[in-house]
C-alpha cells in the first residue's frame, strides 16, 4: 500500500538557517504530493503541492520538488523565521489506488522549532 | 478557496457522557469527509470516512459504536463520541475534499476539536 516516510524530528534551528525536511514515498499509481503545516492548537493547512513529476511546489519561501526517480518530495526553505515553528506533514494522494477512496496518506510529522 | 469549519474547538465533558463534534464545508459540497484523531506529538490517525447519505467506513481498530458518524447533508458531518472516557481525550480533526476545479486533489482541514474527558 501507499506510505510516506518523513525525517524524524524534532528539528531545532536558529533564525535565518537553512531548512530541509526529507520525505520519501511509495505509491501504486501516480500520486499528488503535499506538505501541510500545523501550528500549535490548530488544524492542518496546505503549505504547497505538486501533482506530477518534476513539478515544484512553493509557498511562503518554502519549496519542494516532486522527484519520481528518487520518490522524494523534500521540503526546503532558505532562511527560516521564528514564525515557521510548527509541525510539518508530508502527504500523498493516490487517485490510482483502488483502496484510496479519496484518502490521503500522511507521514508522521516533523516538529520544527526556530529560535531567535 | 475551500473552507471547512469545525465546532466546538474545545470541549470538556464528564466521563460517561456523549459529545458531538460538527464538521461543515462552508462554500462547497462534500460528499465525503474524513475524521482523524491526533495524539500529542503524533501523526494523524484516520478514523473513518464519512459518506453523505450512507454509512461511514471505519478504519481497522476504530470502534463504530464508540465513534458514531453521521453525514446527513452535503455540507455537514458529525462525530459523536459516546460514553466518553479519559482515554478518548484527544484532538479530533475533520477534512473534506473540494472537487471543484484544479484543487480537486487537495484536502481542506477543519481547525480541530480538543476533547478533554474528566
Amino acid at each position: 500500500g501507499d506510505s510516506v516516510t518523513q525525517m524524524e524530528g524534532p528539528v531545532t534551528l536558529s533564525e535565518e538557517a537553512f531548512l530541509t525536511i526529507n520525505c520519501t514515498y511509495t505509491a501504486t499509481g501516480y500520486p499528488s504530493l503535499f506538505w501541510y503545516v500545523q501550528y500549535p492548537g490548530e488544524g492542518l493547512q496546505l503549505l504547497l503541492k505538486a501533482t506530477k513529476a518534476d513539478d515544484k511546489g512553493s509557498n511562503k519561501g518554502f519549496e519542494a520538488t516532486y522527484r519520481k526517480e528518487t520518490t522524494s518530495f523534500h521540503l526546503e526553505k532558505g532562511s527560516v523565521q521564528v514564525s515557521d515553528s510548527a509541525v510539518y506533514f508530508c502527504a500523498l494522494s493516490d487517485p490510482g489506488s483502488n483502496t484510496n477512496a479519496g484518502k490521503s496518506t500522511f507521514g508522521d510529522g516533523t516538529t520544527l522549532t526556530v529560535k531567535p | 478557496g475551500a473552507v471547512v469549519s469545525q465546532h466546538p474547538s474545545r470541549v470538556i465533558c464528564k466521563s460517561g457522557t456523549s459529545v458531538k463534534i460538527e464538521c461543515r464545508s462552508l462554500d462547497f459540497q462534500a460528499t465525503t469527509m474524513f475524521w482523524y484523531r491526533q495524539f500529542p506529538k503524533k501523526s494523524l490517525m484516520l478514523m473513518a470516512t464519512s459518506n453523505e447519505g450512507s454509512k461511514a467506513t471505519y478504519e481497522q481498530g476504530v470502534e463504530k459504536d464508540k465513534f458514531l458518524i453521521n453525514h446527513a447533508s452535503l455540507t455537514l458531518s458529525t462525530l459523536t463520541v459516546t460514553s466518553a472516557h479519559p482515554e478518548d481525550s484527544s484532538f479530533y480533526i475533520c477534512s473534506a475534499r473540494d472537487f471543484r476545479g484544479y484543487g480537486a486533489n487537495v484536502l481542506t482541514f477543519g481547525a480541530g476539536s480538543r476533547l478533554t474527558v474528566l
